[in-house]
C-alpha cells in the first residue's frame, strides 16, 4: 500500500514569503506528526493530531507557524513571513495504534530553504 | 526532563567489522524506545520497538537491545549498504511524544 507522502519534495523562498507545506498520510492512520530536521539536529516535534481532538501544538516554534488537518487525514503546515532560520527539511509521520502499541512511518520530507 | 543521547555520532566501518551504537535515555517512565534508519535525502524508516528493560528483537544484521538506561544497536558483519544514519527515540508513560537523539552517521566501507 502507499505510504506518507509530502509535497513539495524541495521549496526555495524568499525571506517573507508564506509556504504551505502538506502530507497524506497512511490511510486509516489516526495520529499525524510534524517534526522539523535541521542540519545535525535532531527531529523537533511541532504538532501532533489525533483523531477528532485539539492538536498539540506545544512544539510550534511561533505565531508564524501553523497546521490544520481536515477530515482527519490531509494535513497542511504553513509557514507565514519566513525566516532563514526557518531552513530545514520537515518531516511527517502518521501511526496508528495496534495493541496499545504506536508505530510511526515517515514521509520523504519537504526541503525548505529560505533565501 | 526527558533526554536521548546517542554516540557515537560518526562510526566508520569495514565491511564485515562488527560494532554497536549507543542510545542513552532520561525518561519518566518509558513507553517505548524507538530506532530507525534514515537514508540521505529520505525520511526516517522504522527499525525496532523496545518496551522493557531485557527486551531484544533482531532483523538482519541488526539487534537491538534494552535495558533501563540505554539501548543498544548491535551491527553483525555489516556490509556498504548498512551505511545511513540510525536514530533512537524514546516515548514516555502517557504522553504521545517522541524524543529522538541527534542519530549516529554510519559508513560502512568495501
Amino acid at each position: 500500500g502507499a505510504g506518507v507522502s509530502q509535497s513539495p519534495s524541495n521549496k526555495v523562498t524568499e525571506k517573507g514569503k508564506d509556504v504551505e507545506l502538506r502530507c497524506d498520510p497512511i490511510s486509516g492512520h489516526t495520529a499525524l506528526y510534524w517534526y522539523r530536521q535541521s542540519l545535525g539536529q535532531g527531529l523537533e516535534f511541532l504538532i501532533y493530531f489525533q483523531g477528532n481532538s485539539a492538536p498539540d501544538k506545544s512544539g510550534l516554534p511561533s505565531d508564524r507557524f501553523s497546521a490544520e488537518r481536515t477530515g482527519g487525514s490531509v494535513s497542511t503546515l504553513t509557514i507565514q513571513r519566513t525566516q532563514q532560520e526557518d531552513s530545514a527539511v520537515y518531516l511527517c509521520a502518521s501511526s496508528t495504534l495496534a495493541g496499545g502499541k504506536e508505530t510511526q512511518y515517515f514521509g520523504p520530507g519537504t526541503r525548505l530553504l529560505v533565501l | 526532563e526527558d533526554q536521548v543521547t546517542q554516540s557515537p555520532e560518526a562510526l566508520r566501518l569495514q565491511e564485515g567489522e562488527s560494532s554497536s551504537l549507543n542510545c542513552s535515555y532520561t525518561v519518566s517512565g518509558l513507553r517505548g524506545l524507538f530506532w530507525y534508519r534514515q537514508d540521505p535525502g529520505k525520511g526516517p524508516e522504522f527499525l525496532f520497538t523496545l518496551y522493557s528493560a531485557g527486551e531484544e528483537k533482531e532483523k538482519e544484521r541488526l539487534k537491538a537491545t534494552l535495558t533501563k538506561k540505554e539501548s543498544f544497536l548491535h551491527i553483525t558483519a555489516p556490509k556498504p549498504e548498512d551505511s545511513a544514519t540510525y536514530l533512537c527515540a524514546v516515548q514516555a508513560a502517557g504522553t504521545y511524544k517522541y524524543i529522538f537523539g541527534t542519530g549516529t552517521r554510519l559508513k560502512v566501507l568495501a
